[in-house]
């Protein structure tokens, strides 16, 4: 059973800080990884998406790695701003379904 | 931009009740997916459906049913709701062409069952 852990639960970092979310999987067989945004009350938004032939994705500030060997992720955010403060949640793509992780809660604070 | 609209984004319900959460999506998409999210446990699928009137199960469809009579609305259905369904519930929709395409959520509905 495909089971997906993200460190640190919660992260806070001043303004302009870089910094990397981790995400970490059992199963190595998954199609694709996808990270999300959630605010807080809200529904997920799709951030990136890496096909499981990727090694990365980027938009923006935001670039995502894919180790699938290892079964290991990140999402690097470079000059973080207050406005990145959320939760992020990652999610692998096995044959049917998203299997997610718990997420990080991010705060940036000015 | 794709559109999941979730009919209501707070509800309050009693035990026993027979509850009706809706979604609905502009985009065409084959599949449509329901979630609940409670803290600690993340997001865990109850039921999906890649076409109209088709239903697959998810991890947990206990005490939950679903009805896809359009190919845009998905509707989740609490049978007699008790107070352990009370949750966060997310619906998504992607489009069936592959297994690369991302889900869109929309905004939930947060139900709490007295």
């Amino acid at each position: 059973k495909q089971e997906v852990t993200q460190i640190p639960a919660a992260l806070s970092v001043p303004e302009g800080e870089n910094l990397v979310l981790n995400c970490s999987f059992t199963d190595s067989a998954i199609y694709n990884l996808q990270w999300f945004r959630q605010d807080p009350g809200k529904g997920l938004t799709s951030l990136l998406l890496i096909q499981s032939s990727q090694r990365e994705q980027t938009s923006g500030r935001l670039n995502a790695s894919l180790d699938k060997s290892s079964g290991r992720s990140t999402l690097y955010i470079a000059a973080s701003q207050p406005g990145d403060s959320a939760t992020y949640l990652c999610a692998v793509r096995g044959f049917q379904k998203l299997v997610f992780g718990t997420g990080t809660r991010l705060l940036v604070s000015p | 931009d794709v559109k999941v609209t979730q009919s209501s984004r707070y509800l309050v319900k009693r035990t026993g009740e027979k509850v009706f959460l809706e979604c609905v999506q502009d985009m065409d998409h084959e599949n449509m997916f329901w979630y609940r999210q409670d803290p600690g446990l993340g997001l865990r699928l109850i039921y999906f459906s890649y076409d109209v009137k088709m239903k697959e199960k998810g991890d947990i469809p206990e005490g939950y049913s679903v009805s896809r009579e359009k190919k845009e609305r998905f509707s989740l259905i609490l049978e007699s709701a008790s107070t352990n369904q009370t949750s966060m519930y997310l619906c998504a929709s992607s489009t069936g062409t592959g297994v690369n395409q991302p889900q869109h959520f929309g905004d939930g509905t947060r139900l709490s069952i007295l």
